[in-house]
This record gives C-alpha cells, structure tokens and sequence, in this order.
C-alpha cells in the first residue's frame, strides 16, 4: 500500500540552527500538507502546497518556514532559524483532492530544539 | 474558540464495551473526518462524513453528524485492547477560492483495559 514517507524520524539541533524536514508524498496525490504536534497537544495545520505554489498557510507558518518541492517526488519544510518553542512533531500528508477526500499522512518528524 | 473540540479529553473502558466519542464545531463544514494516532505514531484516516450525510459506518465505527448541532459523534462497538489510541475529528472547511482547509480537535485519548 502507497505511503507518505519522512524523514528524520528524530532530528536534534541547537537554537538558531536551520533545519529541513524531508517527506516524499504518495506518487500520484496532488495536494501536500505539513502539521505540527507539540507534545500532548492537538494537530496543527501550517500550510498545503498545490501546483508548486502555497495554497493555504497558517499564522503559525510565518518568514521563518518556507516549502518546496524540489523535484518530482520531495516535499520539504524548512524552518530558518529554529526556536525552542519549534520543538514539536511534523507530519507531512498528502491528498489525491480537496474537499473531497483524506489526507494520507507520514509517521512524522520529531524535531528537538535545545 | 476552536473550530473542532473533542468531549471527553479521555477515555477509559473495558474490552468489550462500547465507546463514544464526541466532536462540536463552529462554523459549517464541507466535511468531518475521523483520524486515529498511536502514541508516537502519524495519523490515520478513519472514517469521512460530508455535511449531507447524517450517519456513515464502517466496520465496528459509526459516525454521525448533526449539522444543526454543529455535532458528530464516533462509536466504536465492541472495543479491543487494539483500539487504544487517540482519536481526533478534523473538520474540512472551505476558505474562499477553491481552497479547503482541513482543522484537528484536540482529540480523545482512548484507554481499552483488557
């Protein structure tokens, strides 16, 4: 069965340090996602990505993050200049369509900031 | 507020019993999801109702939606150790020239006890 793939599954940096966050969406979904879990909080949405352009961003997903689609099948976020309080899990999702279906979603990313 | 809230934050029966699940939002949707994450695990899809439909079952899970409620509740029948897990409704709304976004609650941690 297709699957959203992520990788690290664990990256620890220093405050200030960039970071980028890998994920390879299922192959023939259109639509791709990043949210963020703070630890035993609930899911937050931080942008989705259609046609090689930002279609949607939250207030969370401010000059500091940034999306790209590099080739063909890689979908990164990069946070610039990490913050403590960036500690959290990232999950990547993919979709086939928009307000239609789910979204498909990786095993995420913890990123740790010290 | 938020847009999607899960009732109760937790959850705890035994093998065999039924469990419910309860999800209120504000504004109107184009559809609800149902996702369920394992601890440290990504997100799965569950089960989608769209705002016509008022009740939707697959296999032991029943969802029902009350859009004059702004309400929608998840069953589970007959649980299993297995189905221990947090469990998070996701409201798709549209945003305004073709864009959708989708919002998690903050979920419901479910306990089976075998």
């Amino acid at each position: 069965e297709p699957e959203v793939t992520q990788t690290p599954s664990h990256q620890v940096t220093q405050m200030g340090q960039e970071v980028i966050l890998r994920c390879v969406p299922i192959s023939n979904h259109l639509y791709f996602y990043w949210y963020r879990q703070i630890l035993g909080q609930k899911v937050e949405f931080l942008v989705s990505f259609y046609n090689n352009e930002i279609s949607e961003k939250s207030e969370i997903f401010d000059d500091q993050f940034s999306v790209e689609r590099p080739d063909g099948s890689n979908f990164t976020l990069k946070i610039r200049s990490t913050k403590l309080e960036d500690s959290a899990m990232y999950f990547c999702a993919s979709s086939w369509a928009r307000g239609t279906g789910e979204l498909f979603f990786g095993e995420g990313s913890r990123l740790t900031v010290l | 507020s938020q847009q999607g809230e899960e009732d109760p934050q937790a959850l705890s029966i035994q093998e065999g019993e039924n469990a419910t699940m309860n999800c209120s939002y504000k504004t109107s949707i184009n559809n609800l999801q149902w996702y369920r994450q394992n601890s440290g695990r990504g997100l799965v899809h569950l089960i989608l109702i769209r705002s016509n439909e008022r009740e939707k079952h697959s296999g032991r899970l029943r969802v029902t939606l009350d859009t004059s409620k702004k309400s929608s509740s998840l069953l589970i029948t007959a649980s299993r150790a297995a189905d221990t897990a947090s469990y998070f409704c996701a409201t798709e709304i549209y945003s305004g020239a073709g864009s959708y976004q989708l919002t998690f609650g903050k979920g419901t941690k479910l306990s089976v006890i075998p």
